[in-house]
């Protein structure tokens, strides 16, 4: 079946710019998280969606990110007036349901460069 | 709160054996295991859970000690598909599956 789905693939801002990036998860799957990798580094966590809520946003760098669900499907991660430090991959997951037990699965990511 | 992994990184020849470590400064009600290969999405290996319970591939194997709060896995008569960099992350709070990761290990196998 289709795998969690993210776009753009690449994404090439100038800094100041406002960005948004797209996931769609696996249809059917409540939980939703939004990660950051930066070259060489981890996974850093940013969001996680239960549903259209977002019972923890603590990862979120600065007011600068936003990120909504609509429908309990496709999710919104946006990057107001983008800095350099902002270029990363932005990796998208989703699950079955929000507990421990259920495994992640990760998209493709989006690549952002701010220049 | 991040878990740590060691080593952080190993060169093993085909056929060698390894083990990847990760700790927890607090007490943990799961571990998750993953391996991201470069250029391509972390995939899941593992879920290991307090008392025992767990699920994941079954070429794949792994301990949890909840007292130590560590988890350890264990790849053995390793291939080269097994290079990548393994991931382990532990919940942020409570029994969600929202998951603080680790730095990670890159393990290389070498023909």
């Amino acid at each position: 079946g289709a795998g969690v789905s993210q776009s753009p693939s690449n994404k090439v801002t100038e800094k100041g710019k406002d960005v948004e990036l797209r996931c769609d998860p696996i249809s059917g799957h409540t939980a939703l998280y939004w990660y950051r990798q930066s070259l060489g580094q981890g996974l850093e966590f940013l969001i996680y969606f239960q549903g259209n809520s977002a019972p923890d946003k603590s990862g979120l760098p600065s007011d600068r990110f936003s990120a909504e669900r609509t429908g309990g499907s496709v999710s919104t991660l946006t990057i107001q007036r983008t800095q350099q430090e902002d270029s990363a991959v932005y990796l998208c997951a989703s699950s079955a349901g929000s507990g421990a037990y259920n495994e992640q699965f990760f998209g493709p990511g989006t690549r952002l460069t701010v220049l | 709160q991040q878990p740590v992994q060691s080593p952080q990184a190993v060169i093993l020849r085909e056929g060698e054996d390894a083990v990847i470590n990760c700790s927890s400064s607090k007490a943990l009600y799961s571990v998750h295991w993953y391996r991201q290969k470069h250029g391509e999405a972390p995939v899941f290996l593992m879920i290991l859970l307090k008392g025992g319970e767990q699920k994941g591939h079954e070429k794949i194997s792994a301990s949890f000690n909840e007292k130590k709060q560590q988890s350890s896995l264990y790849l053995t008569a390793s291939q080269l598909s097994y290079s990548g960099t393994y991931f382990c992350g532990t919940e942020k709070g409570g029994s969600q599956g929202n998951l603080i990761f680790g730095k990670g290990t890159k393990l290389s196998v070498k023909p």
